[in-house]
């Protein structure tokens, strides 16, 4: 079936830190990945997508390359910010058919200034 | 982006009672809503699936007769929780996207439910 993993957290870093949460996937075919940002009290927003290999999606300074042969997405920032403190979550979505969202449990980051 | 707003963020109730969550799409027409439950430190897990005017389609293992999901309309879906016990007691999220193909979907903010 499908299904996504990612680094569990919490994550602790200081204002500035290179930031990387690690996330593979397992699936059938060809799924787009999205990285989605929970901050407190909100619901999860989209902050970036990668719909095939190779595709690096990119938003606020946020990265993340899909990488087929590795079959993973791994989120990157170079230089965190106080308010980048959020849960975020790693996830995939199948081609065709009902077009679910299978998501990762979620990553906690906190910066601290 | 688009907006979707859930009502209420947080609701109390008494075992054995129901509690209604709504879920509307503010500047668009949600063709599809999807409903989800979010356990401490989990991920979300799909409840249902529904498509306005028709009946949704659950996930294996969720109760169609304890959570009641009703999609009326193209801007409004409801989830009922029936009966509701301690152990419903959880973070219930909505999201809705439009009848395009590929289209995202947008999230509510969620609901906390407390049974007690």
């Amino acid at each position: 079936g499908n299904s996504v993993t990612q680094m569990e957290g919490p994550v602790t870093l200081s204002e500035e830190a290179f930031l990387t949460i690690n996330c593979t996937y397992t699936a059938t075919g060809y799924p787009s990945l999205f990285w989605y940002v929970q901050y407190p009290g909100e619901g999860l927003q989209l902050l970036l997508k990668a719909t095939k290999a190779d595709d690096k999606g990119s938003n606020k300074g946020f990265e993340a390359t899909y990488r087929k042969e590795t079959t993973s997405f791994h989120l990157e920032k170079g230089s965190v910010q106080v308010s980048d403190s959020a849960v975020y979550f790693c996830a995939l979505r199948t081609q065709g058919g009902s077009e679910k969202l299978v998501f990762g449990k979620g990553t906690k980051l906190t910066v601290n200034p | 982006g688009a907006v979707v707003s859930q009502h209420p963020s947080w609701v109390i109730c008494k075992s054995g009672t129901s509690v209604k969550i709504e879920c509307r799409s503010l500047d668009f027409q949600a063709t599809t809503m999807f409903w989800y439950r979010q356990f401490p430190k989990q991920s979300l897990m799909l409840m249902a699936t529904s498509n306005e005017g028709s009946k949704a389609t659950y996930e294996q293992g969720v109760e169609k007769d304890k959570f009641l999901i009703n999609h009326a309309s193209l801007t409004l879906s409801t989830l009922t929780v029936t009966s509701a016990h301690p152990e419903d007691s959880s973070f219930y999220i909505c999201s809705a996207r439009e009848a395009r193909a590929g289209t995202e979907a947008f999230f509510g903010q969620g609901t906390r439910l407390t049974v007690v």
